[in-house]
């Protein structure tokens, strides 16, 4: 089984709405990863989880809010959003080995198309 | 940063073959992904090369040269359904698994 799920497929807020964005993977995989795409470019990376713990934050801005409740969950939480930031979110994951983390297995859920009005 | 070069864009007709080619210039590279895209979908995993050659899976090949820094992904017996953007990625050593992507090449598929 190599999938990540994601929900909601959909999500439309306003720029004054709390929502969340969930990933799940039962891979085994300890790493999980946020990616933003805007249309016509690549995944830009926004963060990193290895065992459950934030790795990397590429200078995301706070009203996003990652969270990793356990090791087959990936939350992100969404709060004050901008119209900008409407894009497609794509959670990923890949096994960790050793303490090193194996990118030749990082695999991509299908992505929450998400539209700030 | 990281310098991923990869064409806008490639025309081919159903059958053919195609040749993605991949340009990049990092410091501590560890290895390079290929992923295919459709349009409003997520990428989908293709190939992973960390050593220099050629590997092949079906009608999708994929070659890296480390010392020039430079892959390729071959795509033979082309099919309607293979018109999408295939994406370049490199990994870096110690990078807790981030992946520099490049900007994408949108292979389009004529009858």
């Amino acid at each position: 089984d190599t999938e990540v799920t994601q929900t909601p497929k959909h999500l439309v807020m306003g720029m004054t709405n709390k929502k969340s964005l969930k990933c799940e993977q039962h891979m085994g995989h300890r790493a999980m990863y946020w990616y933003k795409q805007k249309a016509k470019k690549p995944p830009e990376l926004m963060f990193v989880y290895s065992y459950e713990k934030l790795s990397i934050n590429e200078s995301v801005p706070s009203r996003f809010s990652p969270e990793c409740p356990n090791s087959s969950l990936l939350n992100l939480h969404l709060h004050a959003l901008q119209p900008e930031d409407s894009a497609l979110y794509l959670c990923a994951s890949s096994q960790v080995v050793g303490g090193r983390i194996h990118t030749d297995t990082q695999y991509f859920g299908p992505g929450t198309r998400l539209t700030v009005l | 940063g990281q310098n991923i070069d990869q064409p806008t864009e490639m025309t081919a007709t159903e059958g053919a073959i195609v040749q993605i080619n991949c340009t990049y210039q990092t410091s501590g590279f560890n290895g390079l992904f290929w992923y295919q895209q459709h349009a409003g979908e997520a990428p989908t995993f293709l190939s992973y090369n960390v050593l220099d050659g050629l590997e092949e899976k079906g009608r999708f090949s994929s070659f890296l040269s480390r010392s020039k820094g430079y892959s390729y992904l071959l795509l033979k017996e082309l099919q309607m359904k293979d018109s999408a953007s295939y994406l370049c990625a490199v990994s870096l050593v110690d990078s807790w698994g981030k992946l520099q992507f490049g900007a994408g090449t949108q292979v389009v598929v004529t009858p």
